[in-house]
């Protein structure tokens, strides 16, 4: 089964532009959750999107922004961008639901590096 | 304070040694705990997840919950170099995945 695959892999832009992101989960899963990585605040949740629908948001202002599509497929926009966005993007997908016995579990793409200049 | 606590090492264990991550949480509601290793420069990849008390084994990993204490552990057995990593902390509130937090991660460094 392929894994998750996000595009691109690599970005750079400048101050104040906006950039989108791109992911494709494991085929099957429903659950699509974007998080951003620094080496100063490490992993934070972003948000996840189940079935077309944001089911869940981190603590981050209203620049960032996604959606899901019907496929599954998600993409994360960020508008107006900082000098702080600059990170790793890292998405995660899983079932969304719970199914035997244990936790529902998420599986990382291998992100996309966005600088900002 | 901090949702997910772990320390941030670097923890140097000997290699074939026994390696002990820790872990402490806040959210008493919290039901569901997941270990992830990172390499540098690559993303997480999961480890064991655990949701009951007591000890959960899966080869040489060892995973270990105390709801109670609000304290979760991975022990790693017979530690490799390969076992080099930062490894991750991670609750959920839900028995679902969704939004789970991550702790900062703790630098483990296995000497030949």
């Amino acid at each position: 089964k392929a894994g998750v695959t996000q595009t691109p892999r690599y970005l750079i832009k400048t101050r104040g532009q906006q950039v989108t992101l791109s992911c494709s989960p494991i085929s099957g899963h429903r659950s699509v959750s974007w998080y951003q990585q620094t080496p100063g605040q490490g992993l934070q949740f972003l948000f996840e999107y189940f079935s077309e629908t944001q089911r869940n948001k981190g603590n981050f202002p209203g620049r960032f922004s996604g959606r899901q599509f019907s496929n599954s497929r998600s993409e994360m926009n960020v508008s107006t961008l900082e000098l702080g966005d600059s990170a790793l993007y890292l998405c995660a997908s899983s079932l969304g639901v719970l199914a035997g016995d244990s936790p529902d579990t998420q599986y990382f793409g291998p992100g996309t590096r966005l600088t900002v200049l | 304070q901090k949702e997910v606590e772990q320390n941030s090492g670097p923890l140097s264990v000997p290699e074939g040694a026994i390696a002990s991550l820790n872990c402490t949480y806040s959210d008493r509601v919290s039901q569901s705990f997941f270990w992830y290793r990172q390499y540098s420069g690559k993303s997480p990849e999961l480890i064991m997840s655990i949701y009951s008390n007591g000890d959960k084994e899966d080869g040489r990993f060892t995973a270990q919950l105390n709801k109670a204490s609000q304290y979760v552990s991975l022990l790693i057995r017979d530690s490799q170099p390969s076992d080099s990593a930062t490894y991750l902390c991670a609750v959920s509130s839900f028995r679902s995945a969704s939004k789970i937090i991550f702790g900062s991660g703790t630098r483990l460094s296995i000497r030949p």
